[in-house]
């Protein structure tokens, strides 16, 4: 039981490249999300789902696509890497509601 | 648009000491208020949580007291140890009209060291 796997743990892109962050789950959660982290800022929504097939935005979702095809994956796509993007990423999942999230453990994303 | 708002930034006590953590938040529709405690390079573990009704939860050395009113909660770490030293998130979610199913706001985070 592997809970929720992110990767890869670190990338240097350069401005304009694109990439996709990889999250699965093997705990048959129907929630997962994305969020970044910044320093003094906490953990912000980039974008969540409810279930597969069904994606919505959060709080800072502009630069980033999600698409949920299969209830264990949740790709975070960067169509065009900014500076401002340079970040740890966090996915998580659960059962939704009041249920407890499990989160991964982390890509660290630098744009130069 | 800080919903949830924490303090202090950085926060350091004596092995032994007792932890106090505080968070306000804004929005009425908050009606669950978890913690969360990450290490260096891990993601962020729940820690423990409270629903409004409820004045104070406590689960062994880690107590969040609850004053709905003030719009304000806090988390007291008694009898701090060195492998508390972390970073502590408050959190909050809300279900007004049903949409926010487990969408987390975050504080900005606490980062305590504890002093052997």
């Amino acid at each position: 039981n592997a809970g929720v796997t992110q990767t890869p743990k670190f990338q240097v892109l350069k401005t304009g490249q694109s990439m996709t962050l990889q999250c699965a789950q093997d705990m048959n959660h129907e929630y997962m999300s994305w969020y970044r982290q910044d320093p003094g800022m906490g953990l912000r929504l980039i974008h969540y789902s409810v279930g597969a097939g069904i994606t919505d935005q959060g709080e800072v979702p502009n630069g980033y696509n999600v698409s949920r095809s299969t209830t264990e994956d949740f790709p975070l796509r960067l169509l065009s890497a900014a500076p401002s993007q340079t970040s740890v990423y966090f996915c998580a999942s659960g059962r939704g509601g009041v249920q407890p999230q499990h989160f991964g453990d982390g890509t660290r994303l630098s744009i130069l | 648009q800080q919903q949830v708002k924490q303090s202090p930034q950085s926060l350091i006590v004596q092995k032994g000491g007792i932890s106090i953590i505080n968070c306000a938040y804004e929005n009425t529709a908050f009606d669950y208020f978890p913690w969360y405690q990450q290490f260096p390079g891990k993601g962020p573990a729940l820690l423990i949580a409270i629903r409004p009704d409820v004045s104070e939860k406590k689960e062994g050395r880690f107590t969040i007291s609850f004053n709905k009113s003030a719009k304000q909660f806090s988390l007291h770490i008694m009898d701090s140890q060195p492998g508390d030293s972390a970073t502590y998130f408050c959190a909050a979610i809300g279900y007004a009209g049903g949409t926010s199913y487990g969408k987390l706001t975050f504080g900005q985070g606490t980062i305590l060291t504890v002093h052997p």
